[in-house]
């Protein structure tokens, strides 16, 4: 299936700090979306975004759609320890793998309080 | 408030048992998937379902069947479960493709 390189696979930050991580393809895609995963739950959608260039804010999380459409970062701000867990990248798939929906590795964020 | 629920949060079974993972959903969502999630390999698509009795294979489909005999459950079956088939296992829903309501995962053990 589908590669999409997700980074960094983990990392340890103090509360208050702002967190960057990102997203690779060498595929386009047609949409791009980040979930988080808490402990011992299923992921949950956090960003959906639809168009090259289009970025979107939800509270302190701001995701970007990279202009070449193969790429994506979520930033963020601020960080709190609810913000603990795994984030996930996710792409559907464009022209004839438009219902294909690939997953990246995930980032395991810590926080520390 | 949308829920998807699963049957079990942990099971352990042995070598060669047929293992059924149930789930459920109530929001009346046309499209059922099945991921298993392994650490650094992220949510690998096992199976998923369009409509009732209607299947498609994912990524990875090899020594997994699926069944969708009613729109709001879709069973996870594992004909003979194998060693490599420990980890967790995710369902989810969707009404639009894009949004994927997930059930908090089995993790399954196998012996």
């Amino acid at each position: 299936g589908q590669q999409l390189n997700q980074s960094p696979q983990s990392m340890f930050i103090q509360e208050g700090e702002d967190v960057s991580m990102n997203c690779t393809s060498s595929s386009i895609f047609n949409t791009w979306l980040w979930y988080k995963q808490d402990p011992g739950e299923g992921p949950v959608l956090l960003i959906a975004l639809y168009k090259a260039g289009e970025l979107t804010s939800n509270g302190r999380l701001t995701a970007q759609f990279g202009i070449t459409r193969k790429d994506s970062f979520l930033n963020i701000s601020a960080s709190i320890p609810s913000d603990v867990g795994i984030y996930f990248c996710a792409g559907q798939g464009f022209g004839n793998n438009f219902n294909k929906f690939y997953f990246g590795s995930g980032t395991k964020l810590n926080v520390k309080p | 408030d949308v829920k998807v629920t699963q049957s079990s949060r942990y099971l352990v079974k042995r070598t060669g048992e047929k293992v059924f993972l149930e789930c459920v959903q109530d929001m009346d969502h046309e499209n059922m998937f099945w991921y298993r999630q392994d650490p650094g390999l992220g949510l690998r698509l096992i199976y998923f379902s369009y409509d009732v009795k209607m299947k498609e294979k994912g990524d990875i489909p090899e020594g997994y069947s699926v069944s969708r005999e009613k729109k709001e459950r879709f069973s996870l079956i594992l004909e003979s479960a194998s060693t490599n088939q420990t980890s967790m296992y995710l369902c989810a829903s969707s009404l639009v493709l894009l949004h994927l309501f997930f059930g908090p995962g089995t993790r399954l053990t196998v012996l």
